[in-house]
């Protein structure tokens, strides 16, 4: 079974500083992380993806994350907010077992204030 | 540019009445997904499919049911739906080439039931 736990509904930054949105899994066998933006009334945008190959990820638009396993975590950063940030962020998780569906978390609603 | 495109990006229907949405990819994928995203909530896998293998959510209500009449172009069908049925429904793609293979959301249709 896998799962996908993102810590706050809801992350509120000002225009240039840091931004950390937390995404927190488990899986029974190593998994494939994903990072995913959704702004309002569109699809999902791939941010960036976690394959094996490297544990610190960089993705589109300035935005990273780092997978560390000790921690079962693979948390997404920016180190400067801008105002197009502010979306509505997905951490998925699938494990290659076969099964191709994404298991989402509950998503996390970023807002940069000015 | 390659693409999935979803049809219509809102679509307004009476209760009970059928409604098809359509959702057409340009990347030659082989996987095509269905997912239910309601409001403030991750997104739901209803069902997809492998090529032409259908594969079934087993929570997925009988309700809802899909065609793909060819690689491009997929189907979803909801036969009568209900007020709990109103929300985005997101189509998405990816190439079947192992489990880090990332999916490609469309714009999503957004239904609502009158």
């Amino acid at each position: 079974a896998q799962s996908v736990t993102q810590l706050g509904s809801h992350v509120s930054v000002s225009e240039g500083a840091l931004v950390l949105l937390r995404c927190n899994y488990s899986s029974s066998v190593p998994p494939y992380l994903f990072w995913y933006v959704q702004y309002p009334n569109q699809g999902l945008q791939l941010l960036l993806k976690y394959t094996s190959a490297a544990t610190l990820v960089k993705g589109i638009n300035g935005f990273e994350a780092e997978f560390k396993k000790s921690e079962t975590s693979f948390h997404l950063t920016k180190p400067s907010a801008h105002m197009s940030d502010a979306a509505e962020y997905f951490c998925a998780v699938k494990a290659d077992t076969g099964r191709r569906a994404l298991t989402f978390g509950s998503g996390t609603r970023l807002q940069v204030q000015p | 540019d390659a693409m999935v495109i979803q049809n219509p990006r809102y679509q307004v229907t009476q209760f009970g009445k059928p409604v098809t949405l359509s959702c057409s990819q340009t990347l030659n994928h082989n996987v095509m997904y269905w997912y239910q995203q309601k409001s403030s909530q991750a997104p739901k896998l209803l069902f997809h499919y492998y090529d032409k293998d259908f594969n079934n959510e087993a929570d997925t209500p009988d309700n809802f049911q899909s065609r793909r009449p060819n690689t491009s172009f997929c189907f979803l069908d909801i036969r009568s739906p209900g007020l709990g049925d109103a929300a985005m429904y997101l189509c998405a793609t990816s190439r079947d080439g192992g489990g880090w293979q990332p999916q490609h959301f469309g714009d999503g249709t957004r239904l609502s039931i009158l």
